[in-house]
């Protein structure tokens, strides 16, 4: 079965210490997303990678880091510069990086981790 | 820098009224797609917008892309419980050729049986 795996789906951070999320994604997509969303807003982008050994800074990136090293995982790091990181987030996917023809590949979602300060 | 609104921020209402959330984008957009987000879920997607001035239809939801493609509509006819969650338009401004999608805050949508 295709799709996309975040874990844990729950974690919690100590002040001043880094965490890592997973995300995991076997539909052989190219592009991958990390998305932030805080209680009643919509989602921000922090990072995406267009391609393996690869990727751009969101929207929001400070206090966030990524690597791509396979094409199947995008591990997001929340580090202790993110001063307010208690947030839903997601992680996406979409079949390519680019447009084509003035339309975009739409994005799968993983089911989301929730990152809350001890 | 790029925005995209949604309004209205929340709306309640009863089994079978219909339902419309509109979103507006402060730039040109090369197309725009729609998602829906149930209570404690993730965002799916449902459908993209390319053209200027298109409607698309999904058995009860109208979707339509504005002429100057900076704002669009989404409409439920008869709103089932089942129609219960959040809607989000997403953009990707025109000229980009990245895949990356701009979300508008969200529409969430109470249905009252």
């Amino acid at each position: 079965d295709g799709g996309i795996t975040q874990s844990p789906k729950y974690l919690f951070r100590k002040e001043g210490q880094n965490v890592t999320l997973s995300c995991e994604q076997n539909l052989n997509h190219d592009a991958m997303y990390w998305y932030r969303q805080d209680p009643g807003q919509g989602l921000r982008l922090i990072y995406y990678s267009q391609i393996v050994n690869d990727f751009q800074k969101g929207d929001i990136a400070e206090g966030y880091s990524v690597s791509r090293e396979k094409k199947e995982s995008f591990p997001l790091t929340v580090t202790s510069a993110q001063k307010n990181p208690t947030a839903f987030y997601l992680c996406a996917s979409s079949r390519s990086g680019t447009a084509t023809g003035g339309s975009n590949q739409p994005q799968h979602f993983g089911d989301g981790t929730r990152l809350s300060i001890l | 820098g790029q925005q995209v609104m949604q309004i209205p921020q929340y709306q309640h209402v009863q089994e079978g009224e219909d339902f419309t959330t509109y979103c507006n984008s402060s730039t040109t957009l090369s197309n725009i797609q729609w998602y829906k987000q149930r209570p404690g879920g993730h965002p799916v997607f449902l459908i993209q917008l390319v053209k200027s001035g298109e409607v698309k239809k999904q058995k009860r939801l109208t979707f339509q892309f504005g002429e100057a493609k900076k704002n669009s509509s989404l409409h439920i006819t008869a709103t089932q419980t089942t129609d219960v969650g959040t809607y989000f338009c997403a953009g990707t401004p025109r000229d980009t050729g990245a895949n990356n999608l701009f979300f508008g805050t969200g529409t969430r949508l109470t249905v009252i049986p």
